[in-house]
């Protein structure tokens, strides 16, 4: 199995600040990767795939990199609604053992 | 609009079995793979179980592998989660997603709001 690992657990940070998200992977995910954010009492919903293709509506602000094992979600210009759980996803072995890391909680300073 | 809404969820002893259902409006289920996916605070996230679009090649997670069955009924677009021999680990808010591709193994496009699965004695 593919362990994803994120890191820092939990991030404080100020309205307007940037932030780096990072996700490890134990062996090469090449870039199927993806990112969901995940705000109280609500489903995940899909940010990023691809590793760093924005999903359909998801704001310029967002954006991923990285291949491999390592890889990025930054998030430039950091608004209130953004406050949330962020997890990153693999998608890359078959058969499917989907996985995902643990998340890590942007929240307010 | 794609909508997804699970339901069936409760309480239910150890040992015990319980079906989740998710009626899907907006495609077709013979059009995507379709998935389970659970979560708790303690675990987080976790896939499940995945249903390729052509029905055929149901995959499992290892913790619920011989326990539950993926499904669908393409005439109602509804999938399904027969889960049996429950255990107290189970216990988790089950989400209903749809995949962006059609063989499994994709990232995960489209989730329901979940149906909470408690097992309890």
């Amino acid at each position: 199995e593919i362990v994803m690992t994120q890191s820092p657990a939990t991030l404080s940070v100020s309205p307007g600040e940037r932030v780096t998200l990072s996700c490890r992977a134990s062996q090469s995910v090449s870039r199927y990767l993806a990112w969901y954010q995940q705000k109280p009492g609500q489903a995940p919903s899909l940010l990023i795939y691809g590793a760093s293709t924005r999903a359909t509506g998801v704001p310029a602000r967002f954006s991923g990199s990285g291949s491999g094992t390592e890889f990025t979600l930054t998030i430039t210009g950091l608004k209130s609604e953004d406050f949330a759980v962020y997890y990153c996803q693999q998608y890359n072995n078959w058969p499917p053992t989907l996985t995902f890391g643990g998340g890590t909680k942007v929240e307010f300073k | 609009e794609v909508q997804l809404l699970e339901s069936g969820g409760g309480l239910v002893q150890p040992g015990g079995s319980l079906r989740l259902s998710c009626a899907a409006s907006g495609f077709s289920l013979r059009t995507y793979a379709m998935d389970w996916v659970r979560q708790t605070p303690e675990k987080g996230l976790e896939w499940v179980a995945t249903l390729s679009g052509s029905g055929s090649s149901p995959y499992y997670a290892d913790a619920v592998k011989g326990r539950f069955t993926i499904s669908r009924d393409t005439s109602k677009n509804t999938l399904y989660l027969q889960m049996n021999t429950l255990k107290f680990e189970d216990t988790a808010l089950y989400y209903c997603v749809k995949e962006e591709g059609f063989s499994g193994a994709d990232y995960f496009a489209s989730w329901g709001q979940g149906t909470l699965v408690t097992v309890s004695s």
